[in-house]
């Protein structure tokens, strides 16, 4: 039973178009978040949400739009899709209640690979 | 400059051989230290992670951290084909919660 699911595994597009990608743990967590890694396999955050609230929100274009309709799922749309999107894009979901810290221990999906020609 | 700065190989050895990965930051209010590794393909799974300075085991994996030189360490002992995989290094703030800093991550592949 996976934990962190995230579909598409793939999409391959044009330039111009709209994408999304859809997240959903089964693992009980607080906390979703977002990461672009991209050919040189860095990792960056982009968004994090804690119980739908958005908590991080890391200097991403306005294209990119996350949205929460519960604690169990993230989703990702993104507009007009530009040649630099290309990169693959992890939801990952964590135990962080808000105000409390700790190791920030994430757990990932699999990854949807974006394309973008 | 980077927050964190990871060793950014390939690294190849034999198997069987002491695997030594590495991170330097320059952030001093990170206290928490994480160790991924992602198989091709795949999304990163935690192996370990320390809080503050030190040393932590478990089975052939070491995580050591010395924040007096801000440089952490991952060692791997016996080495084997199946550790062949791409390492991150991460690290966080007590205070800011949720956000992680990556490494660039360093690909390691272990020859039968």
């Amino acid at each position: 039973d996976t934990a962190v699911s995230q579909t598409p595994k793939y999409l391959v597009t044009q330039m111009g178009n709209d994408k999304s990608i859809k997240c959903e743990q089964n693992l009980g967590h607080d906390t979703m978040y977002w990461y672009k890694q991209d050919s040189k396999k860095f990792l960056k955050i982009m968004f994090s949400y804690n119980n739908k609230e958005l908590i991080i929100n890391e200097t991403v274009p306005n294209r990119f739009s996350p949205k929460s309709p519960d604690k169990a799922h993230l989703n990702l749309h993104i507009n007009s899709l530009e040649l630099g999107d290309s990169a693959v894009y992890f939801c990952a979901s964590s135990q962080e209640s808000r105000g409390v810290s700790g190791a920030n221990v994430l757990t990932f999906g699999a990854g949807s690979r974006l394309t973008v020609l | 400059q980077k927050e964190v700065e990871q060793d950014p190989g390939p690294l190849s050895v034999p198997e069987g051989a002491i695997v030594s990965l590495n991170c330097t930051y320059s952030n001093s209010a990170f206290q928490y230290f994480m160790w991924y590794r992602q198989y091709s393909r795949k999304g990163p799974e935690l192996l370990m992670y320390t809080y503050s300075s030190g040393n932590k085991e478990d089975g052939r994996f070491t995580a050591q951290v010395d924040k007096s030189s801000k440089y952490i360490s991952l060692f791997i002992r016996d080495s084997q084909p199946s550790d062949s995989a791409t390492y991150l290094c991460a690290m966080k703030e007590m205070a800011n919660a949720g956000k992680s800093t990556f490494g660039d991550g360093t690909t390691l592949t272990v020859k039968p």
